[in-house]
């Protein structure tokens, strides 16, 4: 069974619409991350949430919501796409909090978002 | 702020060569350093750490990395490579204090091609 699953794996949209893309862990971990890897590869911590709570909001577009339903799920919506929206998502678990940086980390496979 | 450098983008060796992979980091705080592999078509998943204590940290698939405060420097070693060892691997590190306590910043990513 895979632990941190993303969906979809590839995303292409037009710019200005709404999508979202869907995060789930089975490892009953308490936090949840999203990271964005633009194109230089660069992996940038965007948004991190503990038990439903928003702990870490970087410097991010209002633009992109993060929705946790239940501590076992974290979306990612993001309205009126922007090219420079392009990029690989990637979401994480860890077990405690983000705060306590020697966590574990797993992370899904990606999500390559293509805005034309 | 922190920074991490991963100077070579892709590294080719032979099966059963030693490999070295550099990264070096720069930030004005102490830092936890971690290396990260991701597989083709998976998700990244935590190879080693350095929190603290010895500046020599093993995998349980033989690599090793060398913490070096002076050199700033954390670079992922083994002895002898397999094909399996093909992926790309990621330097992160991760600030003990102050607002980004809690963030991982990634280096770019290193590509190692094992060819047989």
């Amino acid at each position: 069974d895979t632990a941190v699953s993303q969906t979809p794996k590839y995303l292409v949209t037009q710019m200005g619409n709404d999508k979202s893309i869907k995060c789930e862990q089975n490892l009953g971990h308490d936090t949840m991350y999203w990271y964005k890897q633009d194109s230089k590869k660069f992996l940038k911590i965007m948004f991190s949430y503990n038990n439903k709570e928003l702990i870490i909001n970087e410097t991010v577009p209002n633009r992109f919501s993060p929705k946790s339903p239940d501590k076992a799920h974290l979306n990612l919506h993001i309205n009126s796409l922007e090219l420079g929206d392009s990029a690989v998502y990637f979401c994480a678990s860890s077990q405690r909090a983000s705060r306590v940086t020697n966590e574990k980390l797993f992370f899904g496979s990606g999500t390559q978002l293509s805005v034309l | 702020a922190q920074s991490v450098t991963q100077l070579d983008s892709q590294v080719p060796v032979f099966e059963e060569a030693p490999v070295e992979l550099r990264c070096n980091y720069s930030s004005s705080v102490s830092v936890y350093l971690f290396w990260y592999v991701q597989y083709p078509n998976q998700g990244l998943q935590l190879l080693l750490k350095y929190l603290s204590g010895s500046t020599l940290v093993e995998s349980i698939n033989g690599f090793e990395a060398e913490f070096n405060k002076s050199q700033t420097s954390f670079h992922l070693r083994k002895p002898s490579v397999h094909i399996s060892d093909t992926a790309e691997y990621f330097c992160a590190v991760s600030p003990l204090s102050g607002g980004s306590q809690g963030n991982l910043i990634f280096g770019k990513g290193t590509k190692l091609s094992v060819k047989p």
